[in-house]
């Protein structure tokens, strides 16, 4: 079974620049997570979705930061514009509909490692 | 506030030591899971194991091992004659039934030297 994929794997821009990572789900997986992860610290939730449905956006700084889900499978990230202490790893996971078994496992990509300069 | 707490920063220990992370977590909610992710240098976070706050059994899988303890809210984590691919970054984390997101610790990062 393929993994959560993820890219690009690695990204420098300047501040105020804009910047857009992709993400592909599990197959099936009807539940989708950001997580933004700083050095040193734990992942945090940015955003999940139920299919191509918003459930929690509520730490996702919303000034700068977006993001979609259209076809309830891909999704996107963007950020723009971009400032220096965005500087992180930016990790995608799936789950199962969270709806049915909302403490299931979630599964993580890779993850992008964002530099602003 | 920060409803998991991994003391440890750092762990290194020579290869085939036992290391036990430790995990303490808050929560006022009756159901509760708990979580153990490892991320190794590649980044992605591997799935460990789940815990719900009813089962209270300690688990073993392999020369990994988990102590679930209510009465102190914690959920160590045990590896018994370490290896080398152990080296990673290891999470707890906690799921809430009162809003399901994964909050995460900070991490303690295991190396193991050959």
């Amino acid at each position: 079974e393929a993994g959560v994929a993820q890219s690009p794997r690695y990204k420098i821009i300047e501040k105020r620049q804009s910047v857009a990572f992709w993400c592909n789900p599990i197959s099936g997986h009807a539940t989708l997570y950001w997580y933004q992860q700083i050095l040193g610290q734990g992942p945090k939730l940015l955003i999940q979705f139920q299919n191509n449905g918003v459930v929690d956006d509520s730490q996702l700084p919303k000034d700068r930061f977006s993001a979609e889900r259209l076809k309830g499978v891909d999704s996107t990230l963007k950020i723009q514009p971009a400032k220096l202490e965005d500087s992180a790893v930016y990790l995608c996971a799936s789950s199962l509909d969270y709806a049915t078994e909302p403490n299931t496992e979630a599964f993580f990509g890779q993850g992008t490692r964002l530099t602003v300069v | 506030a920060q409803k998991v707490t991994q003391a440890q920063t750092e762990i290194s220990v020579v290869e085939k030591e036992d290391v036990t992370l430790d995990c303490v977590y808050e929560t006022r909610d009756t159901t509760y899971y708990l979580f153990w992710y490892k991320q190794p240098p590649s980044g992605e976070l591997v799935f460990l194991i789940r815990r719900n706050s009813f089962d209270e059994q300690n688990e073993i899988s392999g020369r990994y091992s988990w102590n679930f303890q209510k009465s102190t809210s914690s959920f160590n984590f045990t590896i018994t004659a370490s290896q080398v691919v152990d080296s990673a970054v290891y999470f707890c984390a906690l799921s809430e039934d009162s809003d399901y997101k994964l909050s995460f610790g900070a991490g303690t990062t295991v190396t193991v030297r050959a």
